[in-house]
């Protein structure tokens, strides 16, 4: 599959924890995005990259959560000291700079549930 | 805030044409009208994309009115893998602003 992967794709946790989400762009691909949504609501942007530069960040992304790509391929979202207001679906995005078509590629998302 | 509005949910029967509207009445002379779907427990996956002219491709084709206030996503023939949430989005293509503005979308139904 030459999609993009998302690891885990669903991960339980307590309140206070850290977790860390992994994301496989198109091999291709030299943008990198992470939206995350709530049940009901529409993706919300998080943060982007060009290559491993974090070019974008929504003010969503409070100092708890930290983004890296490290070599401009895979990236990792960390989030530290959880809460119940982080559980989410976090999806990552790849695109070919703005894309052929400006089109974002999307995978399956890392479904994260705070007990 | 996303810059456009359409309505919550819809239904269409198996088979015919399904129109999902949008409205984007603030939409800028360099923004582009998106529309991205989202079928249950997968990722948005991207339709189809237009800037003033009406688009066609082997999804979808798409309608943006005159004066580009409002744009009607068409599928022409509905199946029931076509339901999700289609969402209407408007942004500059090949500008330096990098993410999507997601709103709610439209919930569309396809019945048998």
């Amino acid at each position: 599959d030459t999609g993009v992967s998302q690891d885990p794709r669903h991960k339980i946790t307590k309140r206070g924890q850290n977790v860390t989400f992994r994301c496989d762009p198109i091999s291709e691909h030299n943008r990198l995005y992470w939206y995350r949504q709530t049940l009901g609501q529409g993706p919300e942007f998080l943060t982007y990259f060009q290559n491993e530069a974090q070019l974008e960040k929504s003010r969503l992304l409070s100092d708890r959560f930290s983004a890296e790509r490290p070599k401009g391929s895979f990236s990792t979202l960390e989030i530290q000291r959880t809460e119940q207001g982080d559980s989410a679906m976090y999806l990552c995005a790849s695109s070919l700079g703005t894309g052929v078509t400006g089109e974002l590629f999307f995978g399956e998302g890392s479904r994260l549930t705070v007990l | 805030d996303a810059k456009t509005t359409q309505p919550p949910s819809m239904d269409c029967a198996e088979g015919r044409a399904a129109n999902l509207p949008c409205n984007h009445s603030t939409i800028s002379g360099n923004e582009y009208v998106y529309w991205y779907r989202q079928i249950h427990s997968q990722g948005p996956q991207y339709i189809i994309h237009g800037l003033k002219n009406n688009e066609t491709n082997e999804m979808a084709s798409l309608i943006i009115t005159e004066d580009r206030k409002s744009s009607t996503l068409i599928l022409p023939h509905a199946t029931l893998r076509d339901t999700a949430v289609y969402y209407c989005i408007v942004r500059v293509y090949g500008g330096s602003q990098g993410n999507l503005i997601f709103g709610k979308g439209t919930k569309l139904s396809v019945k048998p």
